[in-house]
C-alpha cells in the first residue's frame, strides 16, 4: 500500500544534542510537510516543500531545519533540541494541483523526548 | 485569510448516541473543508472532505459532514457512536488558491464514547 512512513517512531535525544527524523512516502507526491503536535494541539506546521521549493513558517526557529533530497523522502534535523522541543513530529504529504483541494496523508509520527 | 474554530474542546457520548462535533470556518471566500481523525499515537487520517457539489458530505467509519454557506460551518456527525469513534478529531480548512495546499488546523474535539 501506498503510504506516508516515519523512522522511528519514537527518538530519545539529550539537551543539546542534534537529532535527525526521517520521512519517506510512496505516494509520488509533490508536496512534503513538516508538522510539531504537541499533547492535545493542533498541528503546527514548521515547513513544507513544493518538489524542491523550501518553505519556511514565519514562526519556525532557527533551530529547526529540512532536506528534501528527492521526491520520496524528507528530513528533519534539530540543530540544538532544547526541552520545549519534545514532541510529536508528524510528516505529511499531498498531491498539490494549485487549487487546495488536496487532502494531506500523514504518517505515524515520530514522537521525540529530551533528556 | 482563513481560520477554524472547533467549539468543545472535549465531547462525551455514550455508544449508540448521536455524535456532533462542531466546526466553523471563517474565509473571505468559501475554502475547501476537511475533517480529520487521529487515534493515540498515530497520524491523521482524512474522515471526509468538502470541495464543490453536493454540499452534504459522506465519509469513512459512518461520518458525514454538511456544508452550510449562510452558517459557516461544517459540522460532523454520526448517528450512532461506537467505541472505537473514541479519537481525537480535527477539523481543516484550505483556501481556494493556494501554491501547496496548506490547510489550517482547528484545535480539535476528543471525542470520548461511554458504553
Amino acid at each position: 500500500d501506498a503510504m506516508v512512513i516515519q523512522n522511528p517512531r519514537y527518538q530519545v535525544t539529550q539537551f543539546g544534542k542534534p537529532v535527525t527524523l526521517s520521512c519517506s512516502q510512496t505516494l509520488n507526491h509533490n508536496v512534503m510537510y513538516w508538522y510539531q503536535q504537541k499533547s492535545s494541539q493542533a498541528p503546527k506546521l514548521l515547513f513544507h516543500y513544493y518538489d524542491k521549493d523550501f518553505n519556511n513558517e514565519a514562526d519556525t526557529p532557527d533551530n529547526f531545519q529540512s532536506r528534501r533530497p528527492n521526491t520520496s523522502f524528507c528530513f528533519l534535523d534539530i540543530r540544538s533540541p532544547g526541552l520545549g522541543d519534545a514532541a510529536m513530529y508528524l510528516c505529511a504529504t499531498s498531491r498539490s494541483p494549485g487549487t487546495g483541494d488536496q487532502p494531506q496523508h500523514f504518517g505515524d509520527g515520530t514522537r521525540l523526548s529530551i533528556l | 485569510a482563513q481560520s477554524v474554530t472547533q467549539l468543545g474542546s472535549h465531547v462525551s457520548v455514550s455508544e449508540g448516541a448521536l455524535v456532533l462535533l462542531r466546526c466553523n470556518y471563517s474565509s473571505s471566500v468559501p475554502p475547501y473543508l476537511f475533517w480529520y481523525v487521529q487515534y493515540p499515537n498515530q497520524g491523521l487520517q482524512l474522515l471526509l472532505k468538502y470541495t464543490t457539489g453536493a454540499t452534504l458530505v459522506k465519509g469513512i467509519n459512518g461520518f458525514e459532514a454538511e456544508f452550510k454557506k449562510s452558517e459557516t460551518s461544517f459540522h460532523l456527525t454520526k448517528p450512532s457512536a461506537h467505541m472505537s469513534d473514541a479519537a481525537e478529531y480535527f477539523c481543516a480548512v484550505s483556501a481556494r488558491s493556494t501554491n501547496a495546499g496548506k490547510s489550517t488546523f482547528g484545535d480539535g474535539t476528543t471525542l470520548t464514547v461511554k458504553p
